[in-house]
C-alpha cells in the first residue's frame, strides 16, 4: 500500500529565503512522485513529477525536487522565496501510471514572510 | 487550451437536501476523476472515470453519492441526502489517459448546515 507523509503542516520563510517542504512516501514499487500547488480558491497545478530518468527535477516557478530512494523521500526546494510562493502544496504518489492508486499527502500551507 | 471548467463554485446547503455538481474536462481527456478535499486535509479520490465507464469508485459513499459521465465528455457528482461531513471541495479533474499530469478545475466549495 502507498502512503505519503508531509512533515510540517505550516511552514514559514522570509522572502528571498530557502523553501524546503519535505515528503516522505511509502510504496512498494518504484514510485510516481508528483507536487502539487494549490492557491486559495483555486484548484491543484501540477509543479514537478518524477517518473524515471534523473532524480533531480526541475518544475514550474523555480521549484525543484528530487528523488532519494534509499531516503524514501522526494522533498521540494526552492532557493528564494517569493511573496507569490505562499500557497498550499501537495505531494502525491502514485505506483502506475494509470491515473489509479494516486494518493496525496495532507498537504503544506506555506506562508512567506516580506 | 480551455482548462477543466466546474459549476458551481460555491453551493450551501441544508442536511437532507440533494446537490449537484457539473464537470465539462478537457476536450479530449478520456480520464476524468473525482476527488473530496475536507478542510485540512488532500483530495481523496472519490470515482474515476475512462471514456463513460467507471473505473474505480471504491471511496465513493455509494449510499448517497453518484457520478455519471454521459457519451464520456460531461460529468456530474451528485449527493442525495447531504450530511454536515460532506462539506468539502469536490474538485474534478481529467488526463489525456490515466496516468500523471492531472489537470484540476477550481473546484466546488460545497458547505452543508
Amino acid at each position: 500500500a502507498q502512503s505519503v507523509t508531509q512533515l510540517g503542516s505550516h511552514v514559514s520563510v522570509s522572502e528571498g529565503a530557502l523553501v524546503l517542504l519535505r515528503c516522505n512516501y511509502s510504496s512498494s514499487v518504484p514510485p510516481y512522485l508528483f507536487w502539487y500547488v494549490q492557491y486559495p480558491n483555486q484548484g491543484l497545478q501540477l509543479l514537478l513529477k518524477y517518473t524515471t530518468g534523473a532524480t533531480l527535477v526541475k518544475g514550474i516557478n523555480g521549484f525543484e525536487a528530487e528523488f532519494k530512494k534509499s531516503e524514501t523521500s522526494f522533498h521540494l526546494t526552492k532557493p528564494s522565496a517569493h511573496m507569490s510562493d505562499a500557497a498550499e502544496y501537495f505531494c502525491a504518489v502514485s505506483e502506475d501510471n494509470t491515473g489509479n492508486q494516486f494518493y496525496f499527502g495532507t498537504g503544506t500551507s506555506l506562508t512567506v514572510i516580506p | 487550451e480551455a482548462g477543466v471548467a466546474q459549476s458551481p463554485r460555491y453551493k450551501i446547503i441544508e442536511k437532507r437536501q440533494s446537490v449537484a455538481f457539473w464537470c465539462n474536462p478537457i476536450s479530449g481527456h478520456a480520464t476524468l476523476y473525482w476527488y473530496q478535499q475536507i478542510l485540512g486535509q488532500g483530495p481523496k479520490l472519490l470515482i474515476q472515470f475512462q471514456n463513460n465507464g467507471v473505473v474505480d469508485d471504491s471511496q465513493l459513499p455509494k449510499d448517497r453519492f453518484s457520478a455519471e459521465r454521459l457519451k464520456g465528455v460531461d460529468s456530474t457528482l451528485k449527493i442525495q441526502p447531504a450530511k454536515l461531513e460532506d462539506s468539502a471541495v469536490y474538485l474534478c479533474a481529467s488526463s489525456f489517459r490515466g496516468g500523471y499530469g492531472y489537470t484540476f478545475g477550481s473546484g466546488t466549495r460545497l458547505t452543508v448546515v
